[in-house]
């Protein structure tokens, strides 16, 4: 079965303070890898796809990498706005469904 | 454009009742999921419809159950209520190409079982 281990489950940072989150994952056969960003209150909004070992995506502050077993999620200089709970999930070949981590929860101080 | 639609927004129900919530998806999209969210357990699958035949299916009893109709909008169904049924139940939309393909959630109902 397919897992998803996201560290840390919380993590508190400056304003300025860069730092990544971890997915590691167990697939046989990735289809794709996701990002999400879950604020309170709402469903999670899409962040990235990544789909084979090497590839590496951006938006804003946010970048995503993926190796054979993990991706990780670099935050660069955080202003308080990007404070969620940041989601992992898998695609399998055989799946149309997505298989999520538990989520890393980012608190951004000003 | 309009994003995906949940309603109701909240739910308070007593166990041993049903319950039924509802989903619109993007306009143009045909791939309709479900999914659970509760604090313990995160996001899980219950069931993807396409095309209003059900593609795959989470690990859930089959007091859970969905559909979805010919304009693409999808229900999904909970019987016999238990208090662990209390999460957020949320609705992801798709073109439903399926590979790696991103999904739109809206905002989810709240079940509360009493």
């Amino acid at each position: 079965e397919d897992q998803v281990t996201q560290s840390p489950e919380a993590l508190r940072l400056q304003e300025g303070e860069s730092s990544s989150l971890n997915c590691s994952y167990t697939v046989s056969g990735l289809r794709g890898l996701f990002w999400y960003r879950q604020d309170p209150g709402k469903g999670p909004e899409f962040l990235f796809t990544l789909y084979s070992a090497g590839e590496e995506k951006e938006k804003e502050r946010l970048k995503a990498t993926l190796t054979k077993k993990e991706s990780f999620l670099h935050i660069t200089a955080p202003k308080p706005e990007d404070s969620a709970t940041y989601l992992c999930a898998v695609q399998a070949p055989s799946d149309y469904k997505l298989s999520f981590g538990a989520g890393t929860t980012v608190t951004v101080r000003a | 454009k309009a994003g995906v639609t949940q309603t109701p927004r909240y739910l308070i129900k007593t166990r041993g009742q049903q319950v039924t919530l509802s989903c619109s998806p993007i306009s143009g999209h045909r791939s309709v999921s479900w999914y659970q969210q509760t604090p313990g357990q995160g996001l899980q699958f219950l069931f993807e419809y396409f095309s209003e035949t059900q593609r795959n299916k989470g690990n859930f009893p089959g007091r859970f159950s969905g559909r979805q109709f010919s304009n693409s909008r999808s229900e999904m169904n909970v019987s016999t209520l238990e208090l662990g049924d209390s999460a957020l139940y949320l609705c992801a939309s798709s073109l439903g190409q399926g590979i790696g393909e991103k999904l739109f959630f809206g905002s989810g109902t709240q079940l509360s079982v009493l």
